[in-house]
């Protein structure tokens, strides 16, 4: 069985400060992805950044960089110069691979951030 | 980008009564719609996986007769909660996979927050 964790509940970061979010996985499949999305107050779940098992470097978009670290299972989000608007819910999640179906994305816990100018 | 419209985006109700959300791929084809249910400050947990032209594939646990899934159409899938009780409110977030892209990136529609009276 997946499982996706994430310990912390929430973190404070002063703006324009670094964060770094955790999240460890287990899988017993070799081929998977990695998401990590966004969710403000209204809801709504913004893509952030993908990273895939076999992928050799780490993913970047913009100011989020994924740390992968594939023996520890790991895959933490690192957001780079933090803006008050950063201030929201985030989700890692874990997809397995495709076997003839579109197979579902497994979210973990979630880490509130806060972000204090 | 690919947009997915949920609707309604919030709905009271009575208790007793019936509770349609519809969730439309607005440009491009969704032959697969996840139906994911989030209590307030917890994780999003899914509830079914609906299949354009088939039966949903509900999650354990999930009620197929109180959470009917419909997809009918390439571009439409809806949740209808039968009967509705308090203990049904909740936020209902549905997402779809878009299949060209390198990820097969979900996107998500903006979500219906249910509250049953």
């Amino acid at each position: 069985a997946q499982k996706i964790t994430q310990t912390q509940p929430g973190m404070f970061v002063q703006e324009k400060e670094a964060v770094t979010l955790d999240c460890t996985y287990d899988t017993s499949d070799p081929s998977y992805g990695l998401f990590w999305y966004k969710q403000p107050s209204s809801g709504e779940m913004i893509f952030l950044i993908y990273q895939g098992s076999y992928d050799q470097q780490n993913a970047t978009e913009g100011r989020y960089s994924l740390n992968f670290q594939k023996a520890r299972k790991s895959a933490n989000l690192v957001i780079s110069a933090s803006q008050l608007g950063d201030s929201a819910m985030y989700f890692c999640a874990m997809r397995e691979a495709f076997s003839g179906g579109y197979n579902k994305l497994i979210f973990g816990a979630g880490t509130r951030l806060a972000v204090h100018p | 980008g690919a947009v997915v419209s949920q609707h309604p985006s919030w709905v009271i109700c009575k208790s007793g009564t019936s509770v349609k959300i519809e969730c439309r791929s607005l440009d491009f084809q969704a032959t697969t719609m996840f139906w994911y249910r989030q209590f307030p400050k917890q994780s999003l947990m899914l509830m079914a996986t609906s299949n354009e032209g088939s039966k949903a594939t509900y999650e354990q646990g999930v009620e197929k007769d109180k959470f009917l899934i419909n997809h009918a159409s390439l571009t439409l899938s809806t949740l209808t909660v039968t009967s509705a009780h308090p203990e049904d409110s909740s936020f209902y977030i549905c997402s779809a996979p878009l299949l060209d892209s390198p990820n097969e990136k979900l996107f998500f529609g903006s979500g219906t927050q249910l509250s049953v009276l």
